[in-house]
C-alpha cells in the first residue's frame, strides 16, 4: 500500500540560508500534519492542512511557512535556518471523514544546520 | 496539552506478553485513545485505536476501562524488534483535522 512519501530524507544547510521539505499523503487523504523532533525529544506538532486550508497551528517559528497544494502535496518552507532547527521533520496524513480517519506518518527528513 | 499519562520505560522478556499502561482521566467522550511507536528515529508507526470497546489487530490488543479513563496497550509475544517508544494518544477520530499530541510515551525495551 501507499505510504507517506517525504523527499528529501536528509538536508544539510547552513545557518541564514532556507530550506524547503515536501510531504506526499496517502492517495486520497485531505489533510496533512508536520511536527518536529529535536534529538532525544518526542515529536511536536507544527501545523496542518485540511483541503489546502490551513487547519491547526502549534509551536511553528514565524520563520516557517507551510501550505498544501491542489494534489494535497504539502511543503514546509524554513528560512533564516539556526542551529537549533536541526531535527527530524515529520509528515502525517489522514481522512478527516471516513471509517479509516487514523494518521499515518513518512519516514521523515534529517535537516541538518551547520 | 497532552492529555496522557505513561510511565517511561518498562522492561519485557522476549516471548512475553508486554503491558503498557496509559492514564486519560480527563478524555472526552468524542475521544478515542490511539496507540503509536517510534522505532529509533523512524516515523511514529499506527498501532492501533479504540473507543470503550477492547480492540484486537495483528498488532496488538487494546483493553480500555469501562469508565475509560485508562487504558493498556498488549502486545501478546515481544520480540526484540518491538523495542520502540509507545505514545498513548487522545484523539477526535472524525469530523475534524484533530492533530495527535505527543506526550513522553513509554520506552519499551525487549530484552533476551
Amino acid at each position: 500500500a501507499a505510504g507517506v512519501i517525504q523527499s528529501p530524507r536528509h538536508l544539510i544547510k547552513e545557518k541564514r540560508e532556507t530550506a524547503t521539505l515536501k510531504c506526499y499523503p496517502i492517495p486520497r487523504h485531505d489533510t496533512v500534519y508536520w511536527y518536529q523532533q529535536g534529538p532525544g525529544q518526542d515529536p511536536q506538532f507544527l501545523i496542518s492542512f485540511y483541503e489546502k486550508m490551513q487547519s491547526d497551528k502549534g509551536s511553528i517559528p514565524d520563520r516557517f511557512s507551510a501550505q498544501q497544494f491542489s494534489d494535497y502535496h504539502s511543503e514546509l518552507n524554513m528560512s533564516s535556518l539556526e542551529l537549533g532547527d536541526s531535527a527530524l521533520y515529520f509528515c502525517a496524513s489522514s481522512l478527516v471523514q471516513g471509517t479509516n480517519t487514523e494518521a499515518f506518518f513518512g519516514q521523515g527528513t534529517r535537516l541538518t544546520v551547520v | 496539552d497532552a492529555k496522557t499519562t505513561q510511565p517511561p520505560s518498562m522492561d519485557c522478556a522476549e516471548g512475553r506478553a508486554a503491558n503498557l499502561p496509559c492514564n486519560h482521566s480527563t478524555i472526552s467522550g468524542n475521544e478515542y485513545v490511539y496507540w503509536y511507536r517510534q522505532i529509533h528515529s523512524q516515523g511514529p508507526q499506527y498501532i492501533i485505536h479504540g473507543l470503550k470497546n477492547n480492540e484486537t489487530n495483528e498488532m496488538a490488543s487494546l483493553i480500555i476501562t469501562e469508565d475509560r479513563k485508562s487504558s493498556t496497550l498488549i502486545l501478546p509475544h515481544a520480540t526484540l524488534r518491538d523495542t520502540a517508544v509507545y505514545y498513548c494518544i487522545v484523539r477526535v477520530r472524525t469530523g475534524t483535522a484533530s492533530k495527535l499530541t505527543f506526550g513522553t510515551g513509554t520506552r519499551l525495551q525487549v530484552t533476551l
